[in-house]
């Protein structure tokens, strides 16, 4: 198994530019998590899926921030319009949520750097 | 909400010395408790877990205690190797809800 896929690897852009991050769980699970990751905040959970619908949302920052899930094997977040201080690295992870198993595995991560 | 905390944030041990990071967390239905050890410009990795119907597990050199009463729980590493420096995570979460909070984190440093 591949493991959580995450794209692009880096980010870099500009202050008001679109951002979209990409996602692709490991096939069969059905849960899939954003966390962002700072030296200030730690590691924080922004959104999660189960079964390709978002069940809490209250972690996502702005209304700038969206996440979606088009089906079982692809997940987005986006961030329109980018500020600098959303610069931090973004995980995606995935699990198989059955009965009390909840081992969640996480992707490589995507660094995002906004000037 | 749940509320973890970690500690201590930063830990220095010899080679061949034994390691300890503590958490608290706040939810008393908070039923899992994994730890995640995280490598300079990786994800986490799960190393172990425990749910609340135990009080100890070991791996090896790796063992987790909890205390439900006391609402803490804390990993242990015996024997210390130059690999084991990282950072490592503590989470709870009550699995129903699927909703896991992280602590803060402490970064080892294994001196050879």
């Amino acid at each position: 198994d591949a493991g959580v896929i995450q794209s692009p690897r880096h980010e870099v852009t500009e202050m008001g530019q679109e951002v979209t991050l990409r996602c692709k769980p490991i096939s069969g699970h059905n849960s899939l998590f954003w966390y962002r990751q700072t030296m200030m905040r730690g590691l924080e959970l922004l959104i999660y899926f189960n079964n390709n619908v978002p069940i809490d949302d209250s972690g996502m920052p702005e209304d700038r921030f969206s996440a979606k899930m088009p089906n079982a094997s692809f997940s987005t977040l986006k961030i329109q319009p980018s500020e600098p201080r959303d610069s931090a690295v973004y995980f995606c992870a995935s699990s198989f949520k059955r009965g009390t198993y909840n081992e969640q595995f996480f992707g490589p991560g995507t660094r995002l750097t906004v000037l | 909400g749940e509320n973890v905390e970690q500690h201590p944030s930063t830990l220095s041990v010899q080679e061949g010395d034994s390691a300890v990071i503590k958490c608290t967390y706040s939810d008393s239905a908070s039923n899992y408790f994994p730890w995640y050890k995280q490598e300079l410009g990786k994800g986490p990795q799960l190393i172990i877990d425990i749910r609340s119907n135990v009080g100890e597990k070991k791996d090896q050199r790796i063992a987790v205690t909890l205390n439900k009463t006391a609402k803490h729980f804390s990993l242990h590493i015996t024997e210390t190797q130059p690999e084991d420096s990282a950072v490592y995570f503590c989470a709870a979460s009550i699995t129903r809800d699927n909703d896991m909070r992280f602590g803060a984190g402490t970064r080892l440093t294994v001196k050879p």
